[in-house]
């Protein structure tokens, strides 16, 4: 089942502008992650948010979480053509002894020069 | 260096050829799970493992069977392989830790005719 819907499914962009990825979520969630996947390729975690964190930077990211909208947003800015893949978000649940991890469906982010 | 390593990296079978899927981590990471990618559908869990000895279905479990012997190895075993199993599998790990990423494999393209 699909947890995280993201939005918009396609961004193209050029570069030096900023690109914003939205993730829609449907149930609690212990943090929410977010990956890059270059076409084809395994996914790289790019950041993580706790549950109880509104905001977080790692470079030119800046991942927002309103949990009451069970919402996320990842901000990327002054974007580079070697920003081109596709992002995901993917919430994580941790029940007693287990740990689930659930992806949306991404967004394909297209960066031209 | 720290990695996943999943091999092989393509694979074209026949339908009914059983075939095994092999996984290992360098990181002495308790969490392991297996997920396949399809064009529309994201990223679905099939099987995912807390420990050793210590394995559990997720999303799309049917099909396909994991053995967790040894903390590093996560074979993901398909008995009767068939065409709808045709799919990019990836295998991913993690810390017990439930505060960080998961490191993902390069994925293994499958087809199965």
């Amino acid at each position: 089942s699909q947890q995280g819907e993201e939005d918009p499914q396609a961004l193209s962009i050029q570069e030096g502008e900023n690109a914003t990825m939205n993730c829609s979520y449907k149930t609690s969630i212990n943090n929410l992650q977010w990956y890059r996947q270059n076409s084809g390729r395994g996914l790289v975690h790019l950041i993580l948010i706790r549950s109880n964190e509104r905001e977080k930077h790692s470079g030119r990211l800046r991942v927002t979480l309103d949990t009451s909208k069970k919402s996320s947003s990842l901000l990327i800015t002054a974007s580079r053509a070697a920003d081109t893949a596709s992002y995901f978000c993917a919430t994580v649940l941790n029940t007693g002894t287990a740990s689930k991890l659930t992806f949306g469906t991404g967004t394909r982010l297209q960066v031209t020069l | 260096e720290a990695q996943v390593t999943q091999n092989p990296r393509y694979l074209i079978t026949v339908t009914g050829k059983k075939l095994t899927v092999t996984c290992s981590q360098n990181m002495n990471h308790e969490y392991m799970s297996w997920y396949r990618q399809d064009p529309g559908l994201g990223l679905r869990q099939i099987y995912y493992s807390m420990n050793v000895e210590v394995t559990d279905k997720g999303d799309v479990p049917e099909g396909y069977k994991v053995s967790r012997k040894e903390k590093r190895n996560f074979p993901l075993i398909l008995e009767s392989p068939s065409p709808n199993q045709t799919s990019l599998y990836f295998c991913a790990s993690s810390p017990l830790d439930r505060g960080s990423g998961y490191t993902f494999g390069s994925g293994t393209r499958l087809t199965v005719v």
